[in-house]
């Protein structure tokens, strides 16, 4: 079975400290991808990357930053953690064959409450 | 642009009975369609898809999803609602980019 770990599942931190999430999946997928989860707005991507030291932007980047350092580990930043980022944060991550059918598979969330 | 729909917000059913959750979706070509569920205080769960084949796909818990392309839909169903099955439950469609479009999620409460 796919595993994907996230460091933390309750945080909370200060407005203006620096914030790392981190997120470890152990099936040597390829693409990983971090969400937040807002009640009535369901899961909006945030940044993705298809490989070791790729990153892309996904629907709502700003304010966050991610590293890919490790194919297995994708780490979300966020520089300067603001109240409005107070959400629910998962992680997820996916293969990349042709055998891979798309499905995406989620770690158990971080809820990140900033005060 | 590829978009995916989940018109109510709650379902409301009682154990025993049939319960349905809706998913309309919009997408260019052959859409790649998928269900999951989240529990309380959880990340999502994947409970069945549909890529191709048969339009009714058959998932985990007992659950199972009728594919209709005429109308767009991918509702989830299942013949007997268990307490148990309350949760939050997202539809999803795969975008052009390969990435997954949610919906914006049905609180399943099943009552006994």
């Amino acid at each position: 079975d796919v595993k994907v770990t996230q460091s933390s599942r309750y945080l909370v931190k200060r407005t203006g400290e620096k914030v790392f999430l981190e997120c470890v999946q152990d099936m040597d997928h390829e693409n990983m991808f971090w969400y937040r989860q807002d009640p009535g707005l369901g899961l909006r991507l945030i940044y993705f990357s298809y490989d070791v030291k790729m990153k892309e932007k996904g629907d709502i980047p700003e304010g966050y930053s991610v590293s890919r350092e490790k194919k297995e580990r994708f780490s979300l930043i966020l520089e300067s953690a603001s109240t409005n980022q107070t959400s629910m944060y998962l992680c997820a991550s996916r293969g990349g064959g042709p055998r891979d059918s798309y499905e995406q598979y989620f770690g158990p969330g971080t809820r990140l409450t900033v005060t | 642009a590829q978009s995916v729909a989940q018109p109510e917000d709650q379902v409301n059913v009682a154990e025993g009975n049939p319960l349905t959750v809706k998913c309309t979706y919009s997408v260019s070509g052959n859409p790649y369609l998928f269900w999951y569920v989240q529990y309380p205080n959880r990340g999502l769960q994947f409970l069945l898809k549909y890529i191709t084949g048969d339009n009714l796909v058959k998932g985990s818990y007992g659950f199972e999803a009728e594919f209709n392309k005429s109308q767009t839909s991918f509702h989830l169903k299942k013949p007997s609602a268990l307490v148990s099955d309350s949760a939050l439950y997202f539809c999803a469609v795969r975008d052009i980019t390969d990435k997954l479009i949610f919906g914006t999620g049905t609180r399943l409460q099943v009552f006994p």
